[in-house]
């Protein structure tokens, strides 16, 4: 089972570039986010989406957007990309977010460098 | 919104306990999560926490105590593949989860 992938697994952006991370996910789950993981601050949402068809903002979403067309896919895109955008980026999904111990299942990561 | 400090380092001799403590000061709350994560690599779920009290799980057990705000995630008979980041993550009355910065734990011989 493949359960989440990522695609790039890195990149090198140059400042004011577009750029889209894809995830996949086959578990069928209602649920996905992107997190950004930078050194000292841990994990911040970006973006979030409970089910196909909508999405809600998290704790850090300017300069994202994202769209949930099908349960599978979640991709993440950065407009004019930023230097403090440089991160490692995860995408997760859950299968029914808010009950009992609903577990997030990460990919692997896109290490994104915006130079 | 979430506040949940927990330390930064901690180190600890193979075979021994550690004991990696989470204090969270948040707007609303519908359980605690801690996650491994080894360098380079995605987390894992390890436990969940929702009402107060102990939960084991082989080597490892965590803690909640709701009224004082902490949890702490015990790892017992540490084995050196136990050297990895330990998150903290809250889930608030949207669902959504709030992490720690992570704990690194490194076990040595």
């Amino acid at each position: 089972t493949a359960g989440i992938t990522q695609a790039p697994t890195s990149q090198i952006l140059a400042a004011g570039r577009s750029m889209t991370l894809r995830c996949t996910q086959d578990m069928r789950h209602n649920a996905m986010y992107w997190y950004r993981q930078d050194l000292g601050l841990g994990l911040r949402l970006i973006h979030y989406s409970n089910t196909a068809g909508t999405t809600g903002k998290g704790e850090v979403p300017d300069g994202y957007s994202v769209s949930r067309a099908n349960t599978d896919d979640f991709p993440l895109t950065l407009a004019s990309a930023v230097p403090s955008q440089t991160s490692v980026y995860f995408c997760a999904s859950s299968d029914s977010p808010g009950q009992g111990a609903d577990t997030q299942y990460f990919g692997p990561g896109t290490r994104l460098t915006v130079l | 919104g979430q506040n949940i400090d927990q330390p930064t380092e901690m180190t600890a001799t193979e075979g021994a306990i550690v004991q990696i403590n989470c204090t969270y000061q948040t707007s609303g709350f519908n359980g605690l999560f801690w996650y491994q994560q080894h360098a380079g690599e995605a987390p894992t779920f390890l436990s969940y926490n929702v009402l107060d009290g102990l939960e084991e799980k082989g080597r490892f057990s965590s803690f909640l105590s709701r009224s004082k705000g902490y949890s702490y995630l015990l790892l017992k008979e540490l084995q050196m593949k136990d050297s990895a980041s330990y998150l903290c993550a809250v889930r608030d009355n949207d669902y959504k989860l709030s992490f720690g910065a992570g704990t690194t734990v490194t076990v040595r011989a």
